[in-house]
């Protein structure tokens, strides 16, 4: 049982490069997610899923675009990266009903030049 | 809508001493409450959560953290830290009707020093 993987774990981009980040969650989850950390803010919602099929923006969603074809896996996309997307970014994965725990991945971090 | 605010950015203490780290959020209305951990490098691991019931809630590596509706507080506190409790912690709340939703504080670096 992996839990939620992510990759990549490093990447540098330059300015306007496209790249996707994919997220991987083995506990048969409904509810995914995509998070930024950036220093002094916390984690902050990009996108997130309720199921296979369906995304919603969170609350920093320009700038990224998700798609959650299969239950288990949600990828995050940049179509054209720029400096301010330079960030820690965390998938995380969670039941529907119950305690709403969040489990987390280990994180990716990005840096866009 | 939600927003916490953790009232310390860093607290420095001293291995064996007793802690506290401080959250307030913004709105009363019902909410389901969360401390999360954050060690270096890696990725951000459940402390505890109130859901309903007691306000004292108890968590794993001896932390518990108490819940005060009346002051939308949701501190929390070990009474004696070790070395291996030094990382990041954020406080997070989510709305009961949107429970899937979480708003996180910006974070508390405890640094705790021999």
């Amino acid at each position: 049982n992996a839990g939620v993987t992510q990759t990549p774990k490093f990447r540098v981009l330059k300015t306007g490069q496209s790249m996707t980040l994919l997220c991987a969650q083995d506990m048969n989850h409904e509810y995914m997610y995509w998070y930024r950390q950036d220093p002094g803010m916390g984690l902050r919602l990009i996108h997130y899923s309720v199921g296979e099929g369906t995304t919603a923006k969170g609350e920093v969603p320009d700038g990224y675009n998700v798609s959650r074809l299969k239950k288990q896996n949600f990828l995050l996309g940049l179509e054209s990266a720029a400096p301010s997307q330079t960030s820690v970014y965390f998938c995380a994965s969670s039941y529907h009903r119950g305690g709403y725990e969040q489990y987390f991945g280990p994180g990716t971090r990005l840096t866009v030049t | 809508a939600q927003s916490v605010t953790q009232l310390d950015s860093q607290v420095p203490v001293f291995e064996e001493a007793p802690v506290e780290l401080r959250c307030n959020y913004s709105s009363s209305v019902s909410v389901y409450l969360f401390w999360y951990v954050q060690y270096p490098n890696q990725g951000l691991q459940l402390l505890l959560k109130y859901l309903s019931g007691s306000t004292l809630v108890k968590g794993i590596n001896g932390f518990e953290a108490e819940f005060n509706k009346s002051q939308t507080s949701f501190h929390l506190r070990k009474p004696s830290v070790h070395i291996s409790d030094t990382a990041e912690y954020f406080c997070a709340v989510s709305d009961r009707g949107n429970g899937n939703k979480l708003v996180f504080g910006a974070g508390t670096i405890l640094r705790v020093k021999s």
